[in-house]
Parts: structure tokens; C-alpha cells; sequence
């Protein structure tokens, strides 16, 4: 199994341009989500699915759109970036059993110049 | 809200033992978890709490107050491996379901010789 797999792991991009980070999971849990990190700021949420074809906002969802199409696939957007959108991005999965623990991709490092 | 607070850095000696507090305000709890993460790397599930009491997994131990919103991680018999930052996590709360988890900003430990 290879878990949680996130593309790109790194990404420059100008101001303005558009781009699209992709995370798959092979473990067919339900829920899917996107978190970014900020040094001081801890891990925020930003989106979250809770099955296919569902999306939610969280907690900083602005400038962020996100689909879900097939079950194992989470894409997360960022229509126009902006130099606030610098972050560390992780994708995790949990199962709707148990205790819910959420599983991490090793994360996308998006600088935004 | 949520609310989560645990201290910032904490330093520690190879071989003792350390306690790493976390506390929290929610307008509901369904279960604390603690993940560890090392420096440009993804969390890693570490436990899970959601009744009162100790949960005890090898060199590492939770331990969960619900009525006094308070947790704490206890590693023992520390080693090199264990410098890293770990974070508490809260489920549940007004506007929250099972799936969604509420970050600390993490507590960056270091091992000493």
C-alpha cells in the first residue's frame, strides 16, 4: 500500500497563475481533507470531503477550491495565487470506523513569488 | 470555538522521561489525538483518547481528563528519534462532525545527549 500519495511535492508559482495539487489515497476511506501549515499556525483545515462527489468548507477555505470525483482522488485548486498562499500542504484520509484517525501525504511545498 | 494550547518548545535528556501537556476549550469532544512529526515530514498518528485515563503503547502513553479539558503525552526512556514536534488534535465540537480534527500549533522537542 502506498498510503497517501501527494503531487507535486514542490511548486513555484508567480502571483496570478493557477494550479492544482493532487491526492490520492489507496486504503478506500471515506473521508479526505486538505490542511496547510504555517510556521506558529499549526496545521488549519481548508477543505474536507466526506465521500465521493461531497465537499464541505473548513477553516480557511478562501482562494482554495476542491473536488472530488472518484473516491480515492482529492484535487485541491488555487485559482489566482497569492504570496499569502506560501505554505506546507497535507492531504489526509481517515476511515469512518474506528477512531477516526486521519493518515498524511508527505505534504506539497508551494511557494508563490 | 476550539481552543487548544500546549507549550511551544520543551528540551529533554536521551534516556529520561518527558511530558508534553496539552489543554483544551470545545463546545464538544468526541476524542484528543496526539501525532508526532518530524522536521519536513508528514504527522504521524501516534494515540487516541476519548474516555478518561491512560492509554499506554509501548514507550508512549495518553492520558485524558475530559472534565478538566486536559491531556498529556508521556515519552519514556527517550531517544535521538524522539526529537520532533507533536501535536494534539480535538475532535468534535457545535459545528463539527467525527471527521474533523482541530490542531495544536505543535511542541517542538528536543533530545539532548
Amino acid at each position: 500500500n502506498a498510503g497517501v500519495t501527494q503531487t507535486p511535492k514542490f511548486r513555484v508559482l508567480k502571483t496570478g497563475q493557477s494550479m492544482t495539487l493532487l491526492c490520492a489515497q489507496d486504503m478506500n476511506h471515506e473521508y479526505m481533507y486538505w490542511y496547510r501549515q504555517d510556521p506558529g499556525m499549526g496545521l488549519r483545515l481548508i477543505h474536507y470531503s466526506v465521500g465521493e462527489g461531497t465537499t464541505a468548507k473548513g477553516e480557511v477555505p478562501d482562494g482554495y477550491n476542491v473536488s472530488r470525483l472518484k473516491k480515492q482522488n482529492f484535487l485541491l485548486g488555487l485559482e489566482s495565487a497569492a504570496p499569502s498562499q506560501t505554505s506546507v500542504y497535507f492531504c489526509a484520509s481517515s476511515s469512518r470506523q474506528g477512531a477516526y484517525e486521519q493518515y498524511f501525504g508527505p505534504g506539497t511545498r508551494l511557494t508563490v513569488t | 470555538g476550539q481552543n487548544i494550547d500546549q507549550p511551544t518548545e520543551m528540551t529533554a535528556t536521551e534516556g529520561a522521561i518527558v511530558q508534553i501537556n496539552c489543554t483544551y476549550q470545545t463546545s464538544g469532544f468526541n476524542g484528543l489525538f496526539w501525532y508526532q512529526q518530524h522536521a519536513g515530514e508528514a504527522p504521524t498518528f501516534l494515540s487516541y483518547n476519548v474516555l478518561d485515563g491512560l492509554e499506554e503503547k509501548g514507550r508512549f502513553s495518553s492520558f485524558l481528563s475530559r472534565s478538566k479539558g486536559y491531556s498529556y503525552l508521556l515519552l519514556k526512556e527517550l531517544q535521538m528519534k524522539d526529537s520532533a514536534s507533536y501535536l494534539c488534535a480535538v475532535r468534535g465540537g457545535s459545528n463539527f462532525g467525527n471527521e474533523k480534527l482541530t490542531f495544536g500549533t505543535g511542541t517542538r522537542l528536543t533530545i539532548i545527549p
